[in-house]
């Protein structure tokens, strides 16, 4: 299938450690954030989102914390699996229009067993 | 059974051919995205519709062209004068303004 990380920034952790990946996005008035998971070959899956008034949201076994204060996104995925291994996206909704988001780069995640 | 779909899943082309990819849903969604994907990249916009007979250009919308003439489709042509049009493409489509985009499993298509 296609690798689609092939130069991104790399997170190895071991199968059954937490994983923390981080995303550092650009407009300090955005007010909506998603984390994807891209797998390779495949088309980008949600995993979870926050609004701009939590800083905070937990989905099963992986918790979104948002900084406003360093515009600073992050995803906890704990008790990392195999199957967790992916390629991650942070994206916030565009100022320019509520039906653009921007992407950042992403970053590799590898599970070691 | 509600979703993207994109076909097909690989794509061949010679080099000077325009070429359509395709993407419907059925989620009775508004807006619909294309992508391009290159490897270790991120995704970047080309075409965006926030509803039928309407679209707007991405950030890299030269040698591409969209169509939507109905709720459910939105194709995509990479013309002759995309000058390096090999790469993984991905359509998506969102309910409304602040919601996630869902996304199809992706064309790969390989310009010779």
């Amino acid at each position: 299938g296609e690798s689609v990380g092939l130069h991104l920034p790399t997170l190895s952790v071991q199968e059954g450690d937490n994983s923390i990946i981080n995303c550092a996005y650009s407009n300090s008035a955005s007010d909506y954030f998603i984390w994807y998971k891209q797998e390779s070959g495949k088309g980008p899956q949600f995993i979870i989102d926050i609004r701009s008034n939590m800083d905070k949201r937990q989905g099963q076994r992986v918790t979104v914390l948002l900084n406003k204060t360093v515009k600073h996104l992050s995803l906890q995925i704990a008790a990392t699996q195999p199957g967790d291994s992916a390629v991650y996206f942070c994206a916030e909704l565009g100022l320019d229009s509520s039906y653009k988001l921007i992407f950042g780069s992403g970053t590799r995640l590898l599970v070691r067993p | 059974d509600g979703g993207i779909t994109q076909s097909p899943k690989y794509l061949f082309r010679k080099e000077g051919q325009n070429v359509t990819l395709s993407c419907e849903q059925n989620l009775n969604h508004d807006a619909m995205y294309w992508y391009r994907q290159d490897p270790g990249q991120g995704l970047r916009l080309i075409y965006y519709s926030q509803i039928v007979n309407d679209f707007q250009k991405g950030d890299i919308a030269e040698g591409y062209s969209v169509s939507r003439e109905k709720k459910e489709s939105f194709p995509l042509t990479v013309t002759s004068a995309q000058k390096n049009p090999t790469a993984f493409y991905l359509c998506a489509s969102m309910a409304g303004q602040g919601y996630e985009q869902y996304f199809g499993p992706g064309t790969r298509l390989t310009v010779t």
